[in-house]
């Protein structure tokens, strides 16, 4: 079965910090990563996966199969980082559900 | 364009109604889906659609809930006789169904049912 882990639900730094999300997962098959988040007041939207290998506002995350982890890492926290943020597991090459981690709440004071 | 949008945004219904909650993905899209968000959870999938044909219906939680999407575009969900526990947010995504594309999601609706 798929599921997706992240085990805190809240984190608080300040400014500036370098901030860390984990997110673990399990799953047999060829996983997807995804993280998405949610700013205060808006939808749901991606902010990156993990087949792009990309940097989205600072943020990345690398899939780590061995530990079963999709990390989102910043290195300089800003207060506009302040939201909700949700991992999620699908299945590669596919395009049908995803799978949600119950999300954490980051807040970044100034 | 536009995205996906989700009426009505909020609804109130008595222990009993039935409600009807539509979804108008973004123009082209051929997979949508539903999910369920109790409060502070995460999405939970429902159903998927691939065009009109209904895919994967494996997260509906009863029979209560039925969703179609007649000409492979807007979508709508219902759910009959309403409990307490159907209150949450209800959300709609869709996405180009090739693969690795990521899912574009609504704003929701809100649903409490007193």
């Amino acid at each position: 079965a798929q599921r997706v882990t992240q085990p805190e639900k809240l984190l608080s730094v300040f400014k500036g910090a370098p901030v860390e999300l984990k997110c673990n997962y399990s799953y047999s098959g060829s996983p997807e990563l995804f993280w998405y988040v949610q700013y205060s007041r808006q939808r749901l939207q991606l902010l990156l996966r993990h087949i792009s290998r990309e940097s989205i506002k600072g943020f990345t995350a690398d899939l780590n199969k061995g530990e079963t982890s999709f990390h989102l890492k910043k290195p300089f926290a800003q207060e506009e980082d302040s939201a909700m943020y949700y991992c999620a597991l699908g299945s590669q090459g596919g395009s049908e559900k995803l799978v949600f981690g119950k999300g954490m709440k980051l807040t970044v004071n100034p | 364009g536009a995205g996906v949008s989700q009426s009505p945004r909020y609804k109130v219904a008595k222990r009993g109604q039935d409600v009807a909650l539509r979804c108008d993905p973004i123009s082209g899209h051929v997979s949508l889906f539903w999910y369920q968000q109790a409060l502070g959870q995460g999405p939970e999938f429902l159903t998927y659609f691939q065009n009109e044909a209904q895919l994967d219906k494996s997260g509906l939680p009863s029979d209560r809930f039925f969703a179609e999407r007649p000409e492979g575009s807007v979508s709508t969900l219902k759910i009959q006789r309403t409990q307490q526990e159907d209150s949450a947010v209800y959300l709609c995504a869709s996405s180009t169904g090739q693969p690795n594309q990521p899912q574009h999601f609504g704003d929701g609706t809100r649903l409490s049912i007193l």
